[in-house]
């Protein structure tokens, strides 16, 4: 069973233009919630992280929305650049998991 | 500042062949370290993770094993290599439950 479900799958966008990539968990002892970037080859890299304490929270132009009561959470690229073609990962652990569950992650392509 | 290497970069082995891949952190001590596989263009499945020297908790039944020989060492293993073992392989480490998770480049494994 798929514990953090993401989508789309991939995404297309022109430079400049606002992707967002939306996730949804089930499991409400979940508190905390990262994104990873992963370029071809390379292993995932955090790119920011939010915990349900707050709703939104933003770090350059990468902000995460999180809607704790829709149990969902989002992450949106402002003035997207082609650098920022990568495919991206959602993610969620609780403090009493070893581990964290990953959505299937979304592939992102920017066109100059 | 903490650094997590993995080794080889790519590897061909043939069929019915062993494995060994080696995965150190520098920089930590007492880390929690993962093994992952992500299949192309798929998520991330998480194979073996470890809380200590020896300790090793398993989430997929497969003809893999994992070892921690020494605090940052995570070591992933084979007797016999399948074709469905092909795939891009994750270490990653952390500093512990519900932290952020940081991986290594990763090793790309085909089975021939």
């Amino acid at each position: 069973q798929q514990q953090v479900k993401q989508s789309p799958q991939s995404l297309i966008v022109q430079k400049g233009g606002i992707p967002i990539i939306n996730c949804a968990y089930e499991n409400t002892a979940f508190d905390y919630f990262p994104w990873y970037q992963q370029f071809p080859g390379k292993g995932p890299a955090l790119l920011i992280a939010i915990r349900p304490d707050v709703s939104e929270k933003k770090e350059g132009r990468f902000t995460i929305s999180f809607n704790k009561s829709a149990k969902q959470f989002s992450l949106h690229i402002m003035d997207s650049q082609p650098g920022d073609s990568a495919t991206y990962f959602c993610a969620a652990s609780g403090t009493g998991a070893n581990n964290l569950f990953f959505g299937t992650g979304t592939r992102l392509t920017v066109i100059p | 500042s903490q650094t997590i290497h993995q080794w080889p970069a790519t590897l061909v082995q043939p069929v019915g062949s062993p494995l060994s891949l080696e995965c150190t952190v520098e920089g930590t001590s007492n880390p929690n370290l993962y093994w992952y596989r992500q299949a192309a263009g798929r998520g991330l499945q998480l194979l073996f993770y470890s809380v200590g020297i020896g300790q090793i908790s398993s989430e997929v039944p497969q003809n893999l094993s994992a070892s921690r020989p020494q605090d940052r060492q995570f070591i992933l293993s084979s007797k016999k290599l399948l074709l469905s073992d092909s795939g891009f392989y994750l270490c990653a480490w952390t500093r512990g439950i519900g932290q952020p998770q940081h991986f290594g480049d990763g090793t790309r494994l085909s089975i021939l």
